[in-house]
C-alpha cells in the first residue's frame, strides 16, 4: 500500500497568512493526487485533483503543486472560512489511501 | 444539483449484517463510479471500496480490512448504490460516506461530490 504522510498535523495561522501543507507518498503516485477540505461537522469537499488542477468553484487562493512523491497544498491568503482539516489522497493504486489530515486553526 | 444521500446506518451487534444505500440525483448516475469512504469517530478518512461505472464493467475494489465481508452493487436505473456489510465488528464503527467518483483518464477515480454520511455503530 502507498503510505501518505502529511505535515504538519496541526497548524495555527492568522487571517491573511500564506499556509502550506505537505504530503509525502511512500512511492510515486504519478500525480494522481487529490486534496480535500473537511470543515467541522461536514462532509469532505474536493479542492484539487491531479495534484494541481483546481476543482470548479474552489477559490483561487487554493493551489496544489508537486510531483512524484512530494506534494503541497497552499492557501495564499488564509480566510476565516478555511478553518478545517485538509487531507491528501492518492488514487494511483488500490487501495486508495489518505493522509492522516492537517488541522488548520485560525 | 448533484445530491448523494446515504441511508441504512444504525446500531448493529457484532457479527451481524447491514446494507447501506446511496441515492443519487442531479446527474447521469451510470457515468460515474461510486466510492465508499468511512470515518471512525474523531479519526481520519479511510477508503472502503469502489464500484466502477458501466463503461468499466461496474467492477469492484475493496480495502483489505473489508474484503470478503463487504460487497457493492448498483442500480443505474434507480440511481442507487449499495454497500452490503457482513460479519461486522466494532472496528467497522464509523460514519460512512458515499462519493461520486470521477475519472478522466485510465479509470483513476477521485471524489468530486460527497453525501453527508450515515453512521454505523457496531456494539453489543
Amino acid at each position: 500500500d502507498i503510505q501518505m504522510t502529511q505535515s504538519p498535523s496541526t497548524l495555527s495561522a492568522s487571517v491573511g497568512d500564506r499556509v502550506t501543507i505537505t504530503c509525502r507518498a511512500s512511492q510515486s503516485t504519478n500525480n494522481w493526487l487529490a486534496w480535500y477540505q473537511q470543515e467541522p461537522g461536514k462532509a469532505p469537499k474536493l479542492l484539487i485533483y491531479e495534484a494541481s488542477i483546481l476543482e470548479t468553484g474552489v477559490p483561487s487562493r487554493f493551489s496544489g503543486s508537486g510531483s512524484g512523491t512530494e506534494f503541497t497544498l497552499t492557501i495564499s491568503s488564509l480566510q476565516p472560512e478555511d478553518l478545517a482539516t485538509y487531507y491528501c489522497q492518492q488514487y494511483y493504486q488500490y487501495p486508495e489511501t489518505f493522509g492522516q489530515g492537517t488541522k488548520v486553526d485560525i | 444539483e448533484v445530491q448523494l444521500v446515504e441511508s441504512g446506518g444504525g446500531l448493529v451487534q457484532p457479527g451481524r449484517s447491514l446494507r447501506l444505500s446511496c441515492t443519487a440525483s442531479g446527474f447521469t448516475f451510470g457515468d460515474y463510479g461510486v466510492t465508499w469512504v468511512r470515518q471512525a469517530p474523531g479519526k481520519g478518512l479511510e477508503w472502503v471500496g469502489l464500484i466502477r461505472n458501466r463503461i468499466f464493467g461496474e467492477t469492484t475494489e475493496f480495502a483489505a480490512s473489508v474484503k470478503g465481508r463487504f460487497t457493492m452493487s448498483r442500480d443505474n436505473s434507480r440511481g442507487i448504490a449499495y454497500l452490503e456489510m457482513n460479519s461486522l465488528n466494532t472496528e467497522d464503527t464509523a460514519l460512512y460516506y458515499c462519493t461520486r467518483s470521477r475519472t478522466l483518464v485510465g479509470a483513476k477515480y477521485y471524489f468530486d461530490n460527497w453525501g453527508q454520511g450515515t453512521l454505523v455503530t457496531v456494539s453489543s
